[in-house]
């Protein structure tokens, strides 16, 4: 099974609009980050949020989980074409205590001046 | 602020060589992990390292894999006979503790085998 699905995989949308990415997971989770990763670079960590929350906020950002449906979103508000980057949910099992991260297959999002 | 930092950025290698890709964790961080982006794949975890030893690896990490840190700075991952289907692109992070489960991630080495 695989853990840590977003849809869509792909999103193109003009500037000023929100972009909804939404991720899926299959297995008891600690936590829930969002990365993102522009071309050809690496991932920038963007917000993590914790079992036990429901919705966390930074910046332009807002990301809601809900363990009940296994499923997490990340809504960018007023994108930007530099917000043009693909978007990765990644869990974190306790599995031995070392966190170690388990990603999803990503969003491409192209925000369109 | 402090960044994890990798080289070389791009590594090109014939099948059957040995490459060691390198990564300078931020200092004082505790927990080291390599991972691995085929093009167009998710990211996959590889290795966890702790106190100078391995705390967990995948099944992609077999004997041809291996991590090490030398030194109280580097953090090295060898893979010993390169094939093709080792071309990827590399990302090392270091994490500074448990408590806080942000990884920083490094730019990564893109790895081409030929």
């Amino acid at each position: 099974s695989q853990q840590g699905e977003e849809d869509p995989q792909a999103l193109s949308i003009q500037e000023g609009e929100n972009a909804t990415m939404n991720c899926s997971y299959k297995t008891s989770i600690n936590n829930l980050q969002w990365y993102r990763q522009n071309s050809g670079r690496g991932l920038v960590h963007l917000i993590l949020i914790r079992s036990n929350e429901r919705e966390k906020h930074s910046g332009r950002l807002r990301v809601t989980l809900d363990t009940s449906k296994k499923s997490s979103s990340l809504l960018i508000t007023a994108s930007r074409a530099a917000d043009t980057a693909s978007y990765f949910c990644a869990t974190v099992q306790r599995s031995g205590g070392y966190n170690k991260l388990i990603f999803g297959a990503g969003t491409r999002l192209a925000v369109h001046p | 602020e402090p960044e994890v930092t990798q080289t070389p950025s791009h590594q090109v290698t014939q099948m059957g060589q040995e490459v060691i890709l390198r990564c300078v964790p931020i200092s004082n961080h505790l927990y080291f992990y390599w991972y691995r982006q085929i093009l167009g794949q998710k990211v996959e975890f590889l290795v966890s390292f702790y106190n100078n030893e391995i705390s967990e690896k995948s099944e992609i990490f077999d004997d041809q894999f291996s991590v090490e840190r030398p030194d109280g700075s580097n953090f090295t991952l060898k893979i010993r006979s390169t094939k093709l289907e080792d071309s990827a692109m590399y990302f090392c992070a270091s994490m500074p503790g448990r408590a806080t489960d942000t990884q920083y991630f490094g730019p990564g080495t893109r790895l081409t085998v030929l």
